[in-house]
């Protein structure tokens, strides 16, 4: 059972066009949430997180966007660039502030074109 | 260390042998994760160490897999009598406690291909 969602495997962008990555989660206790990023050949990295209290949180050209009533949140990557091409993992925890495990989605393969 | 180190980066094994992947956290996290991603998959939680609390282990696949994390530190995964499915990398993560304990540091993996 997926409790976090990342529905589409893979989105193509232009080199500074937005791109904007989807998550879905089903569990209603999560209220907490993070957006990772990944290269081949290494570990995830922490990109930008957003408590259930807020609705956006925004950090350079990374804004998260957090709808609770629809159980979806969003990435908004602007302008998009080359070296952003990565495998972006969406990730909840149901205990905001502390230690508790992270689930994860599938992961979206976002590919930035020059 | 300056970030969390996992050994080996490589592991191939035949069927039925066991394996040990080891995890060094960052110093002074107190929180260890264990993670892995199969082939096409997202991250599967495996086990959390939190201090001197007891493991939560709800997310290890078979009771060939088993961890400890010895004086608070180093932390070892063991999957016995390995098959083909364990195939993965194995992914290490540590964290602070408190708040902001939720963004994990990872490892780079070790990636165990079952033969």
């Amino acid at each position: 059972d997926q409790q976090v969602k990342q529905n589409s495997p893979s989105l193509s962008v232009q080199e500074g066009r937005i791109s904007i990555l989807n998550c879905d989660y089903t569990n209603s206790m999560f209220d907490y949430f993070l957006w990772y990023k990944k290269y081949p050949a290494e570990g995830p990295t922490f990109l930008i997180s957003i408590s259930s209290i807020k609705d956006k949180n925004e950090d350079g050209r990374f804004t998260v966007f957090l709808n609770k009533s629809a159980k979806h949140l969003s990435l908004h990557i602007v302008p998009s660039q080359p070296g952003d091409s990565a495998v972006y993992f969406c990730a909840a925890s149901a205990s905001n502030g502390a230690n508790s495990k992270l689930t994860f989605g599938k992961g979206i393969t976002l590919s930035v074109r020059p | 260390g300056a970030g969390v180190s996992q050994s080996p980066s490589n592991k191939v094994t035949e069927k039925g042998k066991d394996v040990e992947l080891r995890c060094d956290p960052i110093s002074g996290h107190t929180a260890l994760y264990w993670y892995r991603q199969s082939l096409g998959q997202g991250l599967e939680f495996l086990i959390y160490f939190q201090g001197n609390s007891a493991p939560d282990k709800s997310g290890l696949p078979s009771d060939r897999f088993s961890a400890e994390r010895t004086g608070g530190s180093v932390s070892t995964l063991t999957i016995q009598r390995t098959q083909q499915e364990d195939s993965a990398v194995y992914l290490c993560a540590s964290s602070l406690a408190g708040p902001g304990a939720n963004v994990l540091t990872f490892g780079a993996g070790s990636r165990l291909t079952v033969l």
